[in-house]
């Protein structure tokens, strides 16, 4: 297992579109984390699963944004009708559950980054 | 009110000095603390954790914890230039959220 994949790395498009980003967490991580970071700024939470059940989604998110967990495994970012101000780096992350407030060897509560997917809306 | 509050910097410091970070947060339920370091353009890659009061060390890099001040910090000793980053500080609070402060850059000069 190499760690988190994310797909695509850039994607540029215009104005009113729709783009999806794809995440692979890594295969034992039973938690999935979708964060937004924009220049300047630390990573915005958006939203989180814990196998295939979205347990919690930002106030942030607007209705255009959504994503998916099927079958507990990959996940899927969708944002319909692209605006400008969602140009940012689109960061997924992962980690497997462990005993509240105690951080594991194996990566328990501890989020693992992938590299991130860099959208463009001209 | 930001859940996590870091000094965006930049702070510099000269090669081999010790460079400090600090953190505040404002849940007082929050149990674990992380420090990230993200390079221009990369994804955030974990440095070190803390969960008890008090002072842990790696290497060069000790955190330390203060649960009463709602406060944490990170030292970095031997600055090399190889550390200047942004340096991220996370805070896991309820329903297993992740919250991350804005950065601190931190330039290490030769």
């Amino acid at each position: 297992d190499t760690g988190v994949s994310q797909n695509p790395r850039h994607k540029i498009t215009k104005r009113g579109q729709n783009v999806t980003f794809r995440c692979d967490p890594i295969s034992e991580h039973n938690r999935l984390y979708w964060y937004r970071q924009t220049l300047g700024q630390g990573p915005e939470f958006l939203t989180y699963f814990q196998n295939e059940a979205q347990l919690e989604k930002s106030r942030l998110l607007s209705d255009r944004f959504s994503a998916e967990r099927p079958k507990g495994s990959f996940s899927t970012l969708e944002i319909q009708r692209t605006e400008q101000g969602d140009s940012a780096m689109y960061l997924c992350a992962s980690s497997s559950y462990g005993p509240a407030g105690k951080v594991l060897s194996s990566g328990a509560n501890v989020l693992t980054f992938g590299a991130g997917s860099r959208l463009t809306v001209l | 009110q930001k859940e996590v509050e870091q000094n965006s910097g930049p702070l510099s410091v000269p090669e081999g000095a010790i460079a400090s970070l600090n953190c505040t947060y404002s849940d007082r339920g929050s149990q674990s603390f992380f420090w990230y370091r993200q390079y221009s353009g990369k994804s955030p890659e974990l440095i070190m954790f803390i969960y008890s009061n008090g002072d842990k060390e790696d290497g060069r890099f000790t955190a330390q914890l203060n649960k009463a001040s709602q406060y944490v910090s990170l030292l970095i000793r031997d600055s090399q230039p190889s550390d200047s980053a942004t340096y991220l500080c996370a805070v896991k609070g309820n329903f297993n959220k992740f919250y991350f402060g804005s950065g601190t850059k931190l330039n290490v000069k030769p």
